[in-house]
């Protein structure tokens, strides 16, 4: 157990629709950061906040968004599905955004879009 | 842009038999670090080791080692007396600044 926590574990919706997925992260980590895997892009970073503040965006559309909260936990909006936006969506979370800290992984959400 | 490559999508290894995943890596910066990734049909993505790309010595932890070699941008993990718990998806990664970058993953089966 890595100490990140992701909810919901599964869902299925349809196209055209919006899905909240949610993160908490390590007890004393400030950054979050949101990656999708699919199977035809891998794994991709979308997108880093820290300690409420937008850090860094990777290959985020602009259907997606995210926010990190005051109390640290982040959720990741994705609107006006598709079928191509199926995938697992990760969470990691690490002390701090440097490249010495480690980054420690949620167990993800699965989306399935139908 | 940095780019991480696995050449080999599946690698089969008997049993306490070694095997070897390739993995090479393009960036112009000097310091950054190197990861290599464990996902098990369960999906949990375990970090299994990690290189800083100062340091000479190749990394070891128990039955995981690399074969880091900067010059040729080149990061290999071996898995010696390998278990049938070592069968999964296994990915490398490159992480300069705040995010990681992630091979394709190498599938790897364990033959009993």
């Amino acid at each position: 157990d890595s100490g990140v926590t992701q909810t919901p574990k599964h869902l299925i919706t349809a196209t055209g629709q919006r899905v909240t997925l949610r993160c908490s992260p390590r007890s004393g980590d400030l950054s979050v950061y949101w990656y999708q895997q699919s199977l035809d892009q891998g794994l991709q970073f979308l997108i880093q906040y820290y300690n409420g503040e937008e850090r860094a965006k990777g290959n985020i559309l602009e259907r997606f968004s995210a926010q990190q909260f005051p109390d640290l936990h982040s959720e990741l909006n994705l609107s006006s599905l598709e079928l191509g936006d199926s995938a697992l969506y990760f969470c990691a979370s690490s002390v701090d955004s440097g490249t010495f800290y480690e980054q420690y992984f949620g167990p993800g959400t699965r989306l399935t879009v139908t | 842009a940095q780019t991480v490559t696995q050449s080999q999508p599946e690698m089969s290894v008997q049993e306490a038999e070694t095997v070897t995943l390739s993995c090479t890596y393009d960036t112009s910066e000097s310091d950054y670090y190197l990861f290599w990734y464990k996902q098990p049909p369960s999906r949990q993505m375990i970090l299994v080791i990690r290189q800083e790309a100062y340091k000479q010595q190749n990394a070891t932890e128990n039955r995981f080692s690399v074969n880091f070699q900067k010059a040729a941008k080149s990061f290999s993990l071996k898995i010696s007396d390998s278990q049938l718990g070592d069968a999964a998806m296994y990915f490398c990664a490159y992480r300069r600044q705040g995010n990681l970058i992630f091979g394709k993953g190498t599938k790897l089966s364990v033959k009993p």
